[in-house]
């Protein structure tokens, strides 16, 4: 079966480090993304990761482990506009060419 | 340079009704998504079409159908239309079927009473 894993809710303060983690079982891979969705709001495009490693872009920054499913968000210098759902995805190369599965999303609390 | 658009933004509808979303993808796209995302959900896949042609479907009834059209926009149709299936319905296209990221439209807000 297809699943996707991730905290349901996380807290931290303006100018910390937060740290996203998700865990996928899919029965293909093709790719994971990372959207942030605000709310009432569509989401929008993080980053993305197909190869092993760290993809570094500004604040954000997001790893991949295919062998261990497994993927983290890495946001530097939160800020209060942070606060938002955090959305991993995978693209299933199995079911079609661009479809995502996405999990439930961790929703960011940013504090001052 | 426009993103997706979507129409209309919200709508409401009497159970057993039929509804019809409209999409149009960002110019030079030729990939088209629909997902339908309930309040605190992560959006859920239904349907995918590239070149005018349905690439997959998602764990959705017949109720559900959706097709595009020669300048790449599309439509999805939902009948019979079920208490459940109020949600945030999304959009999203890309430039090549199987690469890239996708851009999401705002989304229609569909409430069904």
């Amino acid at each position: 079966g297809q699943n996707i894993d991730q905290p349901t809710e996380m807290t931290a303060t303006e100018g910390a480090i937060v740290q996203i983690n998700c865990t996928y079982q899919t029965s293909g891979f093709n790719g994971l993304f990372w959207y942030q969705q605000h709310a009432g709001e569509a989401p929008t495009f993080l980053s993305y990761n197909v190869l092993d490693g760290l993809e570094e872009k500004g604040r954000f920054s997001s790893f991949l482990s295919r062998s261990k499913g497994y993927s983290y968000l890495l946001l530097k210098e939160l800020q209060m506009k942070d606060s938002a759902s955090y959305l991993c995805a995978v693209r299933d190369q199995d079911q079609a060419g661009t479809a995502l599965i996405f999990g439930k999303g961790t929703t960011l609390s940013v504090s001052s | 340079d426009a993103g997706v658009t979507q129409s209309p933004t919200h709508l409401i509808k009497t159970r057993g009704q039929q509804v019809t979303l409209r999409c149009s993808p960002i110019s030079g796209h030729k990939s088209v998504s629909w997902y339908q995302q309930v309040l605190g959900q992560g959006p859920q896949f239904i349907f995918q079409y590239y070149e005018k042609e349905e690439r997959g479907r998602g764990n959705f009834p017949d109720r559900f159908s959706a097709r595009q059209f020669p300048n790449y926009s599309s439509e999805l149709n939902v009948n019979a239309l079920l208490l459940g299936d109020s949600a945030l319905y999304l959009c999203a296209s890309s430039s090549a079927s199987g690469h890239y990221e996708q851009y999401f439209g705002p989304g229609t807000r569909l409430t069904v009473t």
